[in-house]
C-alpha cells in the first residue's frame, strides 16, 4: 500500500536556525512528488515538484531534495513569515490521486 | 490569474441537514478534484473529474455524497443527509490535463461544521 510519513509531526524554530523537514514515502512506481505549504484556513499552496532520485529545487529559503526513499525540504535561516504547516504528496503509477502526508507544523520564532 | 474559487468558506448545519459546495477551478484547467481535509491530517481524494466526467469516485461515499460537473467547468459537491463525522475542510483543487504529475492547484476550502 502506497504510503506517506512525515517528520517531525512539529518543529519550534528560532529565526535564523536552519533545519530540515522529512518525508519518506513507500510507493511502486513514483511519478512525482510534491511540497505544499498551508497556512491556517487556507488550502495548500504548491512549491515543488521533484521526478526523480537526485534532483533539487530551490526557491528562496526552501530547497527540496528527493531520494528513492524520501524527500527532505530544507530551510535556510528561516523567518516567522515561514511558520505553517509543510504537506508533502505523491502522485504514483498509473494513479492520479495525491497521497499526502500528516504534514510538518513549523513555528519559527523572532 | 485568479486562482481556485470555493464557497461558502464556512458552513455549519445540525445533522440530517443538507448542504452544498461550490468550486470554479482555474481558467483552462480541464481537470477538477474534490478532497476532504480531517484536522491535523493531509487531504484524501473524494472524486476526480476530466472534463464533465467523473473517472475516479472511488472514494466518494456514495450512500449520502454526490458531485457533479456540469458543462465541465465548475462543480458542486452535495451531502445529504449530513452526519457529524462528516465535520472537515472540503478542498477543490485543479490541474491543467491531469496527466499524472501536473500539478494540482487547491482553493481555500469550505470548513463544514455539522452539530
Amino acid at each position: 500500500e502506497d504510503q506517506v510519513t512525515q517528520s517531525p509531526e512539529a518543529l519550534r524554530l528560532q529565526e535564523g536556525e536552519s533545519s530540515s523537514l522529512n518525508c519518506s514515502y513507500t510507493v511502486s512506481g513514483l511519478r512525482g512528488l510534491f511540497w505544499y505549504r498551508q497556512d491556517p484556513g487556507k488550502g495548500p499552496e504548491f512549491l515543488f515538484t521533484l521526478y526523480s532520485a537526485g534532483e533539487e529545487k530551490e526557491k528562496e529559503r526552501l530547497k527540496a531534495t528527493l531520494t528513492k526513499k524520501e524527500s527532505f525540504l530544507h530551510i535556510t535561516a528561516p523567518k516567522p513569515e515561514d511558520s505553517a504547516t509543510y504537506l508533502c504528496a505523491v502522485q504514483a503509477g498509473s494513479s492520479y490521486k495525491l497521497i499526502f502526508g500528516s504534514g510538518t507544523r513549523l513555528l519559527v520564532r523572532p | 490569474e485568479a486562482g481556485v474559487v470555493q464557497s461558502p468558506r464556512y458552513k455549519i448545519i445540525e445533522k440530517k441537514q443538507p448542504v452544498a459546495f461550490w468550486c470554479n477551478p482555474i481558467s483552462g484547467h480541464n481537470t477538477l478534484y474534490w478532497y476532504l481535509q480531517n484536522l491535523g491530517q493531509g487531504p484524501e481524494l473524494l472524486i476526480r473529474y476530466e472534463n464533465e466526467e467523473a473517472v475516479d469516485d472511488s472514494q466518494l461515499p456514495k450512500d449520502r455524497f454526490s458531485a457533479e460537473r456540469l458543462k465541465g467547468v465548475d462543480s458542486t459537491l452535495k451531502i445529504q443527509p449530513a452526519e457529524l463525522g462528516d465535520s472537515a475542510v472540503y478542498l477543490c483543487a485543479s490541474s491543467l490535463e491531469g496527466r499524472p504529475a501536473d500539478t494540482q492547484y487547491f482553493g481555500p476550502g469550505t470548513r463544514l461544521t455539522v452539530l
